[in-house]
């Protein structure tokens, strides 16, 4: 079975400043997708940021970016120029590709955008 | 376009009541997704359906939980008996037939049992 491991339960960062978030991950598997979503107060759960295992570029969506390590199970996410609505948990999450394609989650992170 | 649906978006009960949650799906969408999210185990998997058929119900607690889908734009989550340790918030998502990495959440509906 999968497991997603966020070992950062809360983290803080100035406005303006750069933080990044950890994620690993366990799997026997080659093919596969990893995620950030990100749950403001509201609870909505929104995806920040996808990664397919088969790509070796590195994802970015604006100021999201990911540092993706697969020989080491590593997925970070990095967020350039904090903003005060960044202040949200942040879950990482980990689909097979094919099969039962399953969303497993990790406990999540909360960070804190400070001004 | 509307995203995906859920009544209620609150609900407190008490424990040995049926409890009754709703989704509605993304227009289109064929894959619906029911999630619990808690403290203690964060966010999990309960059931999924493709084109109204359950695939996989693995996660479901236990039989006091029942998931149907009678149509393509709506599925319920059903709690009967409710007990106290069944208070989450309670996520429906969708996404297109293969297309699973692109599930779609609804607001969520926060289930107190008391």
């Amino acid at each position: 079975a999968q497991t997603v491991t966020q070992s950062q339960p809360e983290m803080s960062v100035q406005e303006a400043e750069t933080v990044t978030l950890s994620c690993t991950y366990d799997t026997s598997e080659n093919n596969y997708y990893l995620f950030w979503y990100k749950q403001p107060p509201s609870r909505q759960m929104i995806l920040v940021i996808r990664q397919e295992a088969y790509k070796q570029q590195n994802a970015t969506e604006n100021r999201f970016s990911v540092n993706f390590q697969k020989a080491a199970k590593s997925f970070s996410l990095k967020i350039s120029d904090s903003q005060l609505g960044d202040t949200a948990m942040y879950f990482c999450a980990f689909m097979k590709q094919g099969g039962s394609e399953k969303l497993v989650f990790g406990k999540g992170t909360k960070l804190t955008v400070n001004p | 376009d509307a995203g995906v649906i859920q009544s209620p978006r609150h609900e407190v009960t008490e424990m040995g009541q049926e409890v009754t949650l709703r989704c509605k799906p993304i227009s289109g969408h064929n894959s619906l997704f029911w999630y619990r999210q808690t403290m203690m185990r964060g966010l999990e998997l309960l059931i999924y359906f493709n084109n109204n058929v359950p695939i996989d119900d693995s996660g479901m607690p236990e039989d006091r939980f029942s998931a149907k889908m009678p149509n393509a734009s709506f599925s319920t989550l059903k709690i009967q008996p409710s007990e106290p340790r069944d208070s989450a918030v309670y996520f429906c998502a969708s996404s297109l037939w293969g297309r699973h990495y692109e599930q779609y959440f609804g607001p969520g509906t926060r289930l107190t049992v008391t």
